[in-house]
């Protein structure tokens, strides 16, 4: 089944403990993003990559690290957490951008720093 | 600052009529245009996608685009309580990424 798989799920931690997030997506997408959501704001992008070895900024990356060692998985990566990064994280993934940028997102992250 | 703007809502539509939700996008160079539905705790998954002016149909659903006007819509025909989502506009140019509106919140009431 094609799909995005996240880990893990559910996560409480507290301020300062470094944890990551998994994504990893088996439809052989070269585009892969996180996103968080948080009420009134949406989703905002955090870091996106292109393809292997590349990554980017998006619109809210303090805090955050990511890369993309292969194509297949996109952890994401928070060294020292702080309560503003409570929200519902999603990865996505897609073929490319333009016509080809429909992403697939996986079931999201709700992770809550204490 | 490229930006997405929909209306939060929520838009109350009953059972069997039309929800008409609409989005606006402030970069003229976008070049493809998404429906999201995201029920409440779940991911955004995809409806509609629209590249051309004009209008788009899938079943109940409709995307129109107005690139002159910066505009895209979407129309929900027979609208059903299993309809009631949050729904996310979000558009992107070739290359770039997505960009998505905060959503309209539809609430179709039996």
């Amino acid at each position: 089944e094609a799909q995005v798989t996240q880990n893990p799920r559910y996560l409480i931690t507290v301020t300062g403990k470094k944890l990551t997030v998994t994504c990893s997506q088996n439809m052989n997408h070269e585009y892969m993003s996180w996103y968080r959501q948080d009420p009134g704001l949406g989703l905002r992008q955090i870091y996106y990559s292109m393809n292997v070895e590349v990554t980017d900024k998006g619109d809210v990356p303090e805090g955050y690290k990511v890369s993309r060692k292969e194509k297949r998985n996109f952890p994401l990566i928070l060294e020292s957490p702080s309560p503003n990064q409570t929200s519902l994280y999603f990865c996505a993934s897609s073929f490319g951008g333009g016509s080809n940028n429909e992403q697939f997102f996986g079931p999201g992250t709700r992770l809550t720093v204490l | 600052q490229k930006e997405v703007e929909q209306n939060s809502g929520p838009l109350s539509v009953p059972e069997g009529a039309i929800a008409s939700l609409n989005c606006t996008y402030s970069d003229r160079g976008s070049q493809s245009f998404f429906w999201y539905r995201q029920y409440s705790g779940k991911s955004p998954e995809l409806i509609m996608f629209i590249y051309s002016n004009g209008d788009k149909e899938d079943g109940r659903f409709t995307a129109q685009l107005n690139k002159a006007s910066q505009y895209v819509s979407l129309l929900i025909r027979d609208s059903q309580p299993s309809d009631s989502a949050t729904y996310l506009c979000a558009v992107s140019r070739a290359g770039t990424a997505l960009i998505f509106g905060k959503g309209t919140t539809l609430s179709v009431s039996s």
